[in-house]
């Protein structure tokens, strides 16, 4: 099946530092979707990504599909506390949702 | 709060016992997904099944087992419990069966197997 990989597996960001975190595959993929684990709590949904080279924001948060389809960034500006939590991205196919491992950020304050 | 509900919340058995899971949908969700979340495994799908029927599987084992009720909630069993079953239980719903549409996840069940 589709499998994606993450990395880095951990991130320790200064607050008010930027980051990135990268999620690859080996295959082209129809799409991507990046969650966020907070501590404790549940994926959330964060974003879509669909189109080759597609790039979209929410606030300081930056998602970016590769134009080979086969790799997504999540970048974050001015990391705060409420930042932390793991980051997974999944990848879609036949009917089932394969997460990677995700990157797991702690802020440093 | 997702608007999907799992029970029970903890769930503390011993080896060899059976346990039932839960989870009801989003209102309006046919769509509903399983996954177990374990340290070393990270989150990992187990299967999906829409409007009653099942759509997909993935590394499920067969001491494993789901179903989906006409009133659409869903209930995942797993018998012959091994202390390596320990782990975080998602459930997550989705509108339709497309993987273009997010999902929704519970607050998860955490099963303890002793």
């Amino acid at each position: 099946g589709q499998q994606v990989m993450q990395i880095p597996q951990y991130q320790h960001v200064q607050e008010g530092e930027d980051f990135t975190t990268y999620c690859n595959s080996s295959t082209t993929l129809s799409n991507i979707q990046w969650y966020k684990q907070r501590p404790g709590g549940h994926p959330v949904f964060l974003i879509q990504l669909v189109k080759s080279g597609e790039v979209k924001k929410q606030k300081r948060l930056t998602f970016q599909f590769g134009e080979a389809k086969k790799n997504s960034s999540l970048h974050i500006t001015a990391t705060q506390t409420t930042d932390v939590g793991t980051y997974f991205c999944a990848a879609s196919n036949d009917y089932k949702l394969s997460f990677g491992a995700g990157t797991t950020v702690t802020v440093r304050a | 709060d997702s608007g999907v509900t799992q029970t029970p919340k903890h769930l503390i058995t011993a080896t060899g016992q059976r346990v039932t899971l839960r989870c009801s949908p989003r209102s309006g969700d046919l769509s509903v997904y399983w996954y177990q979340q374990s340290l070393d495994q990270g989150l990992q799908f187990l299967i999906h099944y829409y409007n009653g029927e099942e759509r997909a599987k993935g590394n499920i084992l067969e001491r494993f087992s789901a179903q989906q009720f006409p009133d659409l909630h869903s209930e995942l069993n797993l018998s012959s419990l091994e202390l390596g079953d320990s782990a975080l239980y998602f459930c997550a719903s989705s509108v339709v069966s497309s993987l273009h549409n997010e999902q929704f996840f519970g607050p998860g069940t955490r099963l303890t197997v002793l």
